[in-house]
């Protein structure tokens, strides 16, 4: 069964600092996308960033990168220089057969 | 380009009523599925569709409907609503039917059974 674990329910940041955010996940598949979703108080799902599994380079977009570690089945999100528009619920997710498989979420504060 | 529309934004039923959430894209996406998020428990499948007149279930169908006669619209139906499908609910899209590019997300719609 494909799994994916957001151990981090919530996690607060400084305003201009740098946080990461956990995910791990499960599948047995050799080749699948990683996602990490936003999901600000608006209700909306946005995509931030994607990663494929058979690239080696860790995505970037912006302020956000990942850490993906394929070994040790670890897709961590970085989000540098915070900023208040980055609070949110972040989910993380894997692509499974016609659907996605998502983490429970974690919720990021940022602190003015 | 309004990608995908979701109706109504809020609704309270109660319990028995039957009612259909609608969505609704227009990127001529093929794949097109339902979402159900929970406190605590991430988003869960409800049902998929990967074409007109192609529709199958995911983790947690009972007490829904789907139907997909036209490419661009795929509503779900509650039969007999009960309080367990309290929940806020998302209709999602995508190009590819592996949804490797991400998935379209519509703005969800918040049901209140009571």
């Amino acid at each position: 069964a494909q799994t994916v674990t957001q151990s981090q329910p919530e996690m607060s940041v400084q305003e201009a600092e740098t946080v990461t955010l956990s995910c791990t996940y499960d599948t047995s598949e050799s080749d699948y996308y990683l996602f990490w979703y936003k999901q600000p108080p608006s209700r909306q799902m946005i995509l931030v960033i994607r990663q494929e599994a058979y690239k080696q380079q860790n995505a970037t977009e912006n302020r956000f990168s990942v850490n993906f570690q394929k070994a040790a089945k670890s897709f961590s999100l970085k989000i540098s220089d915070s900023q208040l528009g980055d609070a949110a619920m972040y989910f993380c997710a894997l692509s499974g057969t016609y659907k996605y498989i998502f983490g429970t979420g974690t919720r990021l504060k940022v602190l003015a | 380009n309004a990608g995908v529309t979701q109706t109504p934004k809020f609704q309270v039923l109660k319990t028995g009523q039957s009612m259909t959430l609608q969505c609704a894209q227009d990127m001529n996406h093929e794949y097109m599925s339902w979402y159900r998020q929970d406190p605590g428990m991430g988003l869960r499948l409800i049902h998929y569709s990967v074409g007109a007149g192609i529709t199958d279930q995911g983790e947690v169908p009972n007490g829904y409907n789907v139907s997909r006669s036209t490419t661009e619209d795929f509503p779900l139906r509650l039969l007999s609503a009960a309080p367990s499908q309290t929940s806020v609910y998302f209709c999602a899209s995508s190009y590819s039917l592996e949804g490797h590019y991400g998935y379209t997300f519509g703005s969800g719609t918040r049901l209140t059974v009571v």
